[in-house]
């Protein structure tokens, strides 16, 4: 099974501020197949990024995904005060299960 | 606009079977995988099962000796259920959509989720 290590566990930025999030792989990720979700208290996940880098429907173009192999980012240029939320990357290229990274916490400062 | 409504019981007794039920509405659950996903209050998330509408099913291998995924394409409607349950089984669990081609495996439409507590 593929391990997810998302880091760091809580980042406290202001909004206008550019946010950097990392998730690392235990093993190679197929074909890139990592996705991003965005998690608001109470709320079901919702889908950001697949494929590493491309955005699904409707999401602005401040968030963009990059990396291969093992280390992958989620960046987020300007914060906007709706972005504060738990972050989550996944894996779905290995077999025969999905895994999710632990989170992080995206914080007003 | 697909939308994924769930339900079922929200306690559940200690060694007995949890069941949930989720009702695609909005599109047809033909030509897509259809998963359960749970979440620990507080922590993260864990991908628990997929079906398809023929049901060709795939299990997490930490929890496939107690989960059955099924499928209903009449009702347009599927289903898990966990046998044995124990207080670590206490989450709330989502029903979700995976997307075509390059994104089977992506989660797009998710349910609205239902806590389920295991106690007596």
């Amino acid at each position: 099974e593929i391990v997810l290590t998302q880091s760091p566990g809580t980042l406290s930025l202001s909004p206008g501020e550019r946010a950097t999030l990392s998730c690392r792989a235990s093993q190679r990720v197929s074909s890139n197949y990592l996705a991003w979700y965005q998690q608001k208290p109470g709320q079901a996940p919702r889908l950001l990024i697949f494929g590493a880098s491309s955005r699904a429907t409707g999401i602005p173009d401040r968030f963009s995904g990059s990396g291969s192999a093992t280390d992958f980012t989620l960046t987020i240029s300007r914060l906007e005060p709706e972005d504060f939320a738990v972050y989550y990357c996944q894996q779905y290229g290995g077999s025969p299960s999905y895994t999710f990274g632990q989170g992080t916490k995206l914080e007003i400062k | 606009q697909v939308q994924l409504q769930q339900w079922g019981a929200g306690l559940v007794k200690p060694s007995e079977t949890l069941s949930l039920t989720c009702t695609v509405h909005g599109g047809s659950l033909s030509g897509y995988h259809w998963s359960w996903i749970r979440q620990v209050p507080g922590q993260g998330l864990e991908w628990i099962a997929e079906i398809n509408n023929i049901g060709i099913t795939n299990y997490s291998p930490s929890l496939k000796s107690r989960v059955t995924i099924s499928v209903d394409t009449s009702k347009n409607q599927f289903s898990l259920k966990l046998t044995s349950v124990a207080a670590a089984d206490t989450a709330v669990y989502y029903c979700a959509r995976e997307g075509l081609k390059e994104m089977w495996g992506v989660f797009d439409y998710w349910g609205q989720g239902t806590l389920v507590s295991v106690s007596s």
